[in-house]
């Protein structure tokens, strides 16, 4: 089975603030890779699949990019409803692992 | 728009049995696979199962497999996962996932719309 490994586990930036979170899969998985947001006591919504493919809805503050292995998930200007933890998840090949998850505080 | 609303949750012993549903609308049904993905309290997301559109193809994480069942009744726009000799650590919110085709191989079983999930406790 494919390992995902998210990284940091958590952190804390201040509104505005530029945010990227690492995803590294534990063998290829091309382009199939998908990033979740999961408020606080809310559903995980999509934000990103394909890698690079934004969501219908999604504003565009929120970019990800990657392929193989290695992956990132970007928030250009970090506001408080970012608040939140995200997963990706690689859909290369079954089953379909998620990341352990980051979770975004505002400092 | 789309809609999936799951039900059959609840407190069951360990070794018991559950039949969870997810009753969908606002797309044609049919034409879509679907996974169900469960988080346990507290801690992250899991994928535990998935169906092609038609059925035809079901997919297992090894945590699960040979004890839960997936399966979907096209004519209601209905999704089951039946679980047996549920343990403890099954305990968890299980949530309903659309894909975004029909079919989960090569490269496209993510969830695009998502359930408000139905909590599972499996506890003496």
């Amino acid at each position: 089975d494919i390992q995902m490994t998210q990284s940091p586990s958590s952190l804390s930036a201040s509104v505005g603030d530029r945010v990227t979170i690492t995803c590294r899969a534990s063998q290829g998985i091309s382009n199939y890779l998908a990033w979740y947001q999961q408020k606080p006591g809310k559903v995980p919504k999509l934000l990103i699949y394909a890698a690079s493919a934004l969501h219908s809805g999604v504003p565009s503050r929120f970019s990800g990019s990657g392929s193989g292995t290695d992956f990132t998930l970007t928030i250009s200007s970090l506001r408080p409803e970012d608040v939140a933890t995200y997963y990706c998840q690689e859909y290369n090949s079954a089953p379909w692992t998620f990341g352990q998850g980051t979770k975004v505080e505002i400092k | 728009e789309v809609q999936l609303v799951e039900s059959g949750g609840g407190l069951v012993q360990p070794g018991g049995s559950l039949r969870l549903s997810c009753a969908a609308s606002g797309f044609p049904f049919g034409g879509y696979a679907i996974s169900w993905v469960r988080q346990a309290p507290g801690k992250g997301l899991e994928w535990v199962s998935a169906i092609s559109g038609s059925g035809g193809s079901t997919y297992y994480a090894d945590s699960v497999k040979g004890r839960f069942t997936i399966s979907r009744d096209n004519s209601k726009n209905t999704l089951y996962l039946q679980m047996n000799s549920l343990r403890a650590e099954d305990t968890a919110i299980y949530y309903c996932a659309k894909g975004p085709l029909g079919y989960c191989s090569g490269g496209s079983c993510y969830g695009d719309s998502w359930g408000q999930g139905t909590l599972v406790t499996v506890s003496s």
